[in-house]
């Protein structure tokens, strides 16, 4: 029972263009939402998240928007530059300062220049 | 700060082999965590500790143990790998149980069983 689901196996971006990878969830008591990046070789990394209280929360060129109604968030990158070429996977968790995240499968974005 | 490092890279194991993956953090994180990532499956919780001398189960925790004598070290065992178990190991600290949950991650152990 997949709780959280990147339905988008891979993404191909122009370079300059806008990014958009979406997440759906099932669990309405998920609380607080994540985005990691990850680099072949490398552990994933934070890029940014949300709480359950926001629709929208931006960090520079990324930007996380959460449809609760709707259980889903997306993450929105603009414009999108080629070092974004990566595995994006979206999380979440049933509080903020939970510790057990549950993840999706990732999402693979190419940014072709 | 070296971050999460994580000893070996690499690990081939035949079936009924035990081993133990090493875990380490400099940044006094109370809380660690083991997940192992498979293809189409995104990661998936093992064991996790909010702190020296307690541990607790996540989503896939048979066939592998844990401890955490230390705040530093959070050592994940395999008793008698199996086939099942091949996939990539991470693991991840953050700051506390109550706190902003940015888990930081290290770079990963590939485990292969053969």
């Amino acid at each position: 029972d997949q709780q959280v689901k990147q339905n988008s196996p891979s993404l191909s971006v122009q370079e300059g263009r806008i990014s958009i990878l979406n997440c759906d969830y099932t669990n309405s008591m998920f609380d607080y939402f994540l985005w990691y990046k990850k680099y072949p070789a490398e552990g994933p990394t934070f890029l940014i998240s949300i709480s359950s209280i926001k629709d929208k929360n931006e960090d520079g060129r990324f930007t996380v928007f959460l449809n609760k109604s709707a259980k889903h968030l997306s993450l929105h990158i603009v414009p999108s530059q080629p070092g974004d070429s990566a595995v994006y996977f979206c999380a979440a968790s049933l509080k903020q300062g939970a510790q057990k995240l549950v993840f999706g499968q990732g999402t693979r974005l190419t940014i072709n220049p | 700060n070296a971050g999460v490092t994580q000893t070996p890279k690499f690990q081939v194991l035949k079936t009924g082999q035990s081993m133990t993956l090493q875990c380490a953090q400099d940044m006094n994180h109370e809380y660690m965590s083991w997940y192992r990532q498979d293809p189409g499956m995104g990661l998936r919780l093992i064991h996790y500790s909010v702190g020296a001398g307690i541990t607790d189960q996540g989503e896939v925790p048979n066939g592998y143990n844990v401890s955490r004598s230390t705040t530093e070290d959070f050592p994940l065992r395999l008793l008698s790998a199996a086939p099942s178990q091949t996939s990539v190991y991470f693991c991840a600290s953050s700051y506390e149980p109550g706190g902003p949950n940015t888990q930081y991650f290290g770079p990963g152990t590939r485990l292969t069983v053969l």
